[in-house]
Order: structure tokens, then sequence, then C-alpha cells
């Protein structure tokens, strides 16, 4: 079956320092979701990049979607501590018109002040 | 604003128990999700429903089973609790329009003794 993976699995930074997390998966996707979720809480939509190549930014995030639409990447520009939390991806699942989606295992984020 | 409750935050109960775990949402969703998060391995799915009566398993639907009698509520049941089932339990349901982006509700952390 199809599988998204993800890494690291923890990175700990020091406030200001820039975060980047990848995202694998074993098949072409159609589109790939980002998520956060803050300690204590659920996971949130982030983003959904569609487009080969295609590169969107949210204010200190950039999300990048691969030529090959099989990977995918998360850059936070200078860390702040609300950044702290798990940042997973997703892919669409194997079963047409399902909207199964398949999570990779997550990064976990710390930022130390 | 998209609503998913859970019924309880936190639940405990006995192995051999059946334990009902409900899910409602507000924004008459046709898709809903369960899914259980344990540490290092994300989030993994449980089953899904795309209409009332209609379900789907996902990856892990050993010891679980769902109803969906209505649109906007989506149960999970254990049928006899196991001590491998303590986890964080996670409902989930789409817009299938636009992003088709995962709403989800806050959780219930269930432990079994």
């Amino acid at each position: 079956g199809q599988q998204v993976m993800q890494i690291p699995q923890y990175q700990h930074v020091q406030e200001g320092e820039d975060f980047t997390t990848y995202c694998n998966s074993s098949t072409t996707l159609s589109n790939i979701q980002w998520y956060k979720q803050r300690p204590g809480g659920h996971p949130v939509f982030l983003i959904q990049l569609v487009k080969s190549g295609e590169v969107k930014k949210q204010k200190r995030l950039t999300f990048q979607f691969g030529e090959a639409k099989k990977n995918s990447s998360l850059h936070i520009t200078a860390t702040q501590t609300t950044d702290v939390g798990t940042y997973f991806c997703a892919g669409p699942g194997a079963g047409a018109g399902s909207y199964q989606l398949t999570f990779g295992k997550g990064t976990k984020l710390s930022v130390i002040p | 604003d998209v609503k998913v409750t859970q019924s309880s935050r936190y639940l405990v109960k006995r192995t051999g128990e059946k334990v009902f775990l409900e899910c409602v949402q507000d924004m008459d969703h046709e898709n809903m999700f369960w899914y259980r998060q344990d540490p290092g391995l994300g989030l993994r799915l449980i089953y899904f429903s795309y209409d009332v009566k209609m379900k789907e398993k996902g990856d892990i639907p050993e010891g679980y089973s769902v109803s969906r009698e209505k649109k906007e509520r989506f149960s999970l049941i254990l049928e006899s609790a196991s001590t491998n089932q303590t986890s964080m339990y996670l409902c989930a349901s789409i817009l299938t329009s636009g992003y088709n982006e995962q709403f989800f509700g806050p959780g219930t952390r269930l432990t079994v003794l």
C-alpha cells in the first residue's frame, strides 16, 4: 500500500533558527496536505499543494511540492515558540473518491527560547 | 465554523468492557473518519464512512466496529476493550469541495486498565 515517510521524527531548534521537515511518498500523489498539531491539541489543516513544483508561502512557512509529485517539504524561517507542535504531511489514499488520507508519522518541533 | 465534537476528552475503561466513542459534526459532511494516534506511529485510520449506514475499513480495523445511523454522527465501538487499545482517538470529517481538508475533533484519550 501507499506509504508516506516523514523526516526527521524530532527536531529541536533555538528560537530564531530555521526548521525544515521532509515528506516522501512511495507513489505519485495528486496532491499533498500539511497539518499542524499543537501540544494537547488536534491536527489543523495548513495547506494543500496540487501542482508539480508548486511553492506556497504562509508568512514564515514555505511549502514545496516536488517536480515528480512524490515529495514535499515545509520550511519555517526564524522559528518562534508559537511554532511548537507536530507537523504532518498527508497524501490521498488509494481508494478513488474515498477522500482517505495517508498521514506521515509527523515531525515534532521543539523551540528553545 | 465547522465543528467536530467528541463525546469525551478522557475515558477510563476496564478490559473486556464495551466502549462507545461518539463523534458529531455540524456541517453536513458526508465523509467521516476515525483515527488512533500513538507516539511514534502517527495517525492511523481505523474506519471511515462516506454516507449514512456506509462504512469502509481503514488500515487497522481489527477490534473495532463503527456505526453511522445519522449523517452528523459517527460512532466507534470497541466490542471488548483491551489494554493495547489505550490510545488517543481522533474523529474527522471532510469538506468534499475546495481543499478536501479534514476537520478534526478534539480527541478522546482512552485508557483501558
